[in-house]
């Protein structure tokens, strides 16, 4: 059981630059999570998706935009990379929205010179 | 917004006890959970706790919570080389659609 998949696991970009980390659950789960995790400040959630067809913003949105593709599938892109979104990023699972355990991937490693 | 903090380095000695604390602002919270982190890994479940009990233990873990001071430790008996990892406290409640986490405490436990 593959339980919640990201990729890639490493990313370096220059400024200004494009790209989508991909993340996909097979547990069946509704909502789904993109947090990312810096240094001393914990995990921050970006945008969450309570249930298939629904996006909204966390804590830090900017910069980031989201698509949940299907019940599987929700995909985190950055249309203009900056140094400020050098972070590790998790995606991460639960069965419905509110209080329930999340289950997080592993984690993508994003570096931008 | 609301916030959870926790201190960030804990060094124990092993086969000591391990107590991890925490304090959050939010009076509403319902679930008061503890993860763990290894290195190069996520985050997985360690145990959680409700709002309207005060002590929970499983195993060599022991959660103690303080509603009224809004405060929470996690308590490692018999600490192991295992154990090191980096342990997040999170809270939620009825009200949001999202977990908030604390910035985590680096357990480093020594032969």
């Amino acid at each position: 059981n593959a339980g919640v998949t990201q990729t890639p696991k490493f990313q370096v970009l220059k400024t200004g630059q494009s790209m989508t980390l991909q993340c996909a659950q097979d547990m069946n789960h509704n909502s789904m999570y993109w947090y990312r995790q810096d240094p001393g400040m914990g995990l921050r959630l970006i945008y969450y998706s309570a249930s298939e067809g629904t996006t909204d913003k966390g804590e830090v949105p900017n910069g980031y935009n989201v698509s949940r593709l299907n019940k599987r599938e929700f995909s985190l892109r950055l249309e203009s990379a900056a140094p400020s979104q050098t972070s590790v990023y998790f995606c991460a699972s639960s069965l419905t929205s509110g209080p329930g355990e999340l289950f997080f991937g592993e984690g993508s490693r994003l570096t931008v010179l | 917004g609301e916030d959870v903090e926790q201190s960030l380095f804990l060094s124990v000695r092993e086969g000591d006890s391990s107590v991890i604390n925490c304090t959050y602002t939010d009076s509403s919270s319902t679930y008061l959970y503890w993860y763990k982190q290894e290195p190069g890994a996520g985050l997985q479940l360690l145990t959680y706790i409700f709002s309207n009990m005060d002590m929970k233990q499983d195993q060599r873990l022991t959660v103690l919570l303080n509603k009224k001071d809004k405060h929470l430790s996690l308590r490692i008996a018999d600490t192991q080389t295992g154990d090191s990892a980096i342990y997040f406290c999170a809270e939620s409640n009825e009200r949001n659609n999202d977990m908030r986490f604390g910035a985590g405490t680096r357990l480093t436990v020594k032969p």
